[in-house]
């Protein structure tokens, strides 16, 4: 079973709007990942926070992460119709695996 | 620098067969992970590798196996195929042992048992 759990399950913006996606998780943990898929091919790593950190910027990325709540989010500001993909949060907690939650489908229409 | 590289893209077996999945890590990472992206079911962790040592398993039946070679290539075998064994196989490589490090997939291998 997934650890992680994303909110909304998938979401339909226009160009231009900012997309926020949730995650959600379940034990302690060491750091927290946020990863890309194009259409079922590879993940590409996007961001990672550690638990110290609470919030981490990268371009139009913004992570941030709540531990006494066991949540992240995820921030694409200015959204662009090649950022459609499904989104990931994965964390580690313990023997370098990750665990993945189910993924939200952004839209962004052009 | 050359990312992580899987082979092959596509692979279809029937029932039974045996299948064999290829991963090369990014140069000088010693660690490569395999998760399972099967329908319905999310990406699950399958197996870790380090040092050629295999270090963490997931929930996965003993007809799931691999082992890494001492380049850190490594091969996902899979036992007695089932229809449901049918997913995209995802390798992943990262620099250390450390739990906080990066792990960078390669392009994944889509299996299909007929």
């Amino acid at each position: 079973s997934q650890q992680g759990e994303e909110d909304p399950q998938a979401l339909s913006i226009q160009e231009g709007e900012n997309a926020t996606m949730n995650c959600s998780y379940k034990t302690s943990i060491n750091n927290l990942q946020w990863y890309r898929q194009n259409s079922g091919r590879g993940l590409v790593h996007l961001i990672l926070i550690r638990s110290n950190e609470r919030e981490k910027h990268s371009g139009r990325l913004r992570v941030t992460l709540d531990t006494s709540k066991k949540s992240s989010s995820l921030l694409i500001t200015a959204s662009r119709a090649a950022d459609t993909a499904s989104y990931f949060c994965a964390t580690v907690a313990s023997g370098s695996r990750l665990t993945f939650g189910e993924g939200t489908q952004l839209t962004v229409n052009p | 620098e050359a990312g992580v590289t899987q082979s092959p893209t596509h692979l279809i077996k029937t029932r039974g067969q045996q299948a064999t999945l290829r991963c090369s890590p990014i140069s000088g990472h010693t660690s490569v992970y395999w998760y399972q992206q099967a329908l319905g079911l999310g990406l699950q962790f399958l197996l870790w590798y380090d040092e050629g040592e295999e270090r963490n398993r997931g929930n996965f039946p003993p007809r799931f196996s691999g082992r890494q070679f001492p380049n850190y290539s490594s091969e996902l075998n899979v036992n007695a195929l089932e229809l449901e064994d049918s997913a995209l196989y995802l390798c992943a490589s990262s620099s250390s042992i450390g739990r906080t490090d990066t792990q960078y997939f390669g392009p994944g291998t889509r299996l299909t048992v007929l």
